[in-house]
C-alpha cells in the first residue's frame, strides 16, 4: 500500500522559512514524479510544484517561483519543499501528491502551514 | 498557462437527481483531465482519470466525458454521500491547473 506522510508544517512569521517533508513508502519512489499541492482555508486546490523521478527537473507555479524549492532524496524515499520568504497568503494545507499512485493512495494527509505575526 | 473554468461553482440538488459539472480548458488538453471529490476536512479522492476512466472502487453512477477543451462529470443519481466539492485538474502542461471547484449541496 502506498503511503505519503507529510511533516514540517507549523506557525511561522512573514518572511520566515519552513521545510516540508513527505515520506513515501509502499512503492518504488524513485520511479515517480512527485508534486506539491496546497489548499488555503476554505479555498480550492492549487498545484504549486513538481519534480521528476531523478530530481533533475522541476516546475513551479508563478506564485511560489523564486521562493520555494522542491527536491527529493530517493535514498530516503522523501520529497521536500523548502519554503522561503513566506507570506501570509502562503497559509494553507500542503499536500504531496503522486498522480501515478493508485487512487486513494495518491495524496498525503496534508500538513498545515500558518504564516502570521 | 491553461485556465480551467469549472461550472457551476455551487449547486443545490436532491437525492436521486442527475448532476452534471463542466470544466472548460482555455486550450486543448486532449484527455489529460482528472476529477476529484473532496469532503470537508478530508483529502481529495480521485474519481476519474484520463477524462473518462473510472477509478477502482468508485461507484458507477459517476462518469466522465469529453476531450480537447470541454469536459463533464456526471453523477447519474445523487446519493447522500456525494454531497461534496468536486474539482477538475488538467495535467497536459505545467503549471497544472485545477478548476475552482463545484460545491454540491443538499436542496
Amino acid at each position: 500500500e502506498v503511503q505519503l506522510v507529510e511533516s514540517g508544517g507549523g506557525l511561522v512569521q512573514p518572511g520566515g522559512s519552513l521545510r516540508l517533508s513527505c515520506a513515501a513508502s509502499g512503492f518504488t519512489f524513485s520511479n515517480y514524479w512527485m508534486h506539491w499541492v496546497r489548499q488555503a482555508p476554505g479555498k480550492g486546490l492549487v498545484w504549486i510544484s513538481r519534480i521528476n523521478s531523478d530530481g533533475t527537473g522541476t516546475s513551479y507555479a508563478d506564485s511560489v517561483k523564486g521562493r520555494f524549492t522542491i527536491s527529493r532524496d530517493n535514498a530516503r524515499n522523501t520529497l521536500y519543499l523548502q519554503m522561503n520568504s513566506l507570506r501570509v497568503e502562503d497559509t494553507a494545507v500542503y499536500y504531496c501528491f503522486c498522480l501515478e499512485a493508485p487512487a486513494g493512495e495518491d495524496w498525503g494527509q496534508g500538513t498545515l502551514v500558518t504564516v502570521s505575526s | 498557462d491553461i485556465q480551467m473554468t469549472q461550472s457551476p461553482s455551487a449547486m443545490s440538488a436532491s437525492v436521486g437527481d442527475r448532476v452534471t459539472i463542466t470544466c472548460r480548458a482555455s486550450q486543448g488538453i486532449n484527455n489529460y483531465l482528472v476529477w476529484f471529490q473532496q469532503k470537508p476536512g478530508k483529502v481529495p479522492k480521485r474519481l476519474i482519470s484520463d477524462a473518462s476512466s473510472l477509478q477502482s472502487g468508485v461507484p458507477s453512477r459517476f462518469s466522465g466525458s469529453g476531450s480537447g477543451t470541454e469536459f463533464t462529470l456526471t453523477i447519474s443519481s445523487l446519493q447522500p454521500e456525494d454531497f461534496a466539492t468536486y474539482y477538475c485538474l488538467q495535467h497536459k502542461s505545467y503549471p497544472w491547473t485545477f478548476g475552482q471547484g463545484t460545491k454540491v449541496e443538499i436542496k
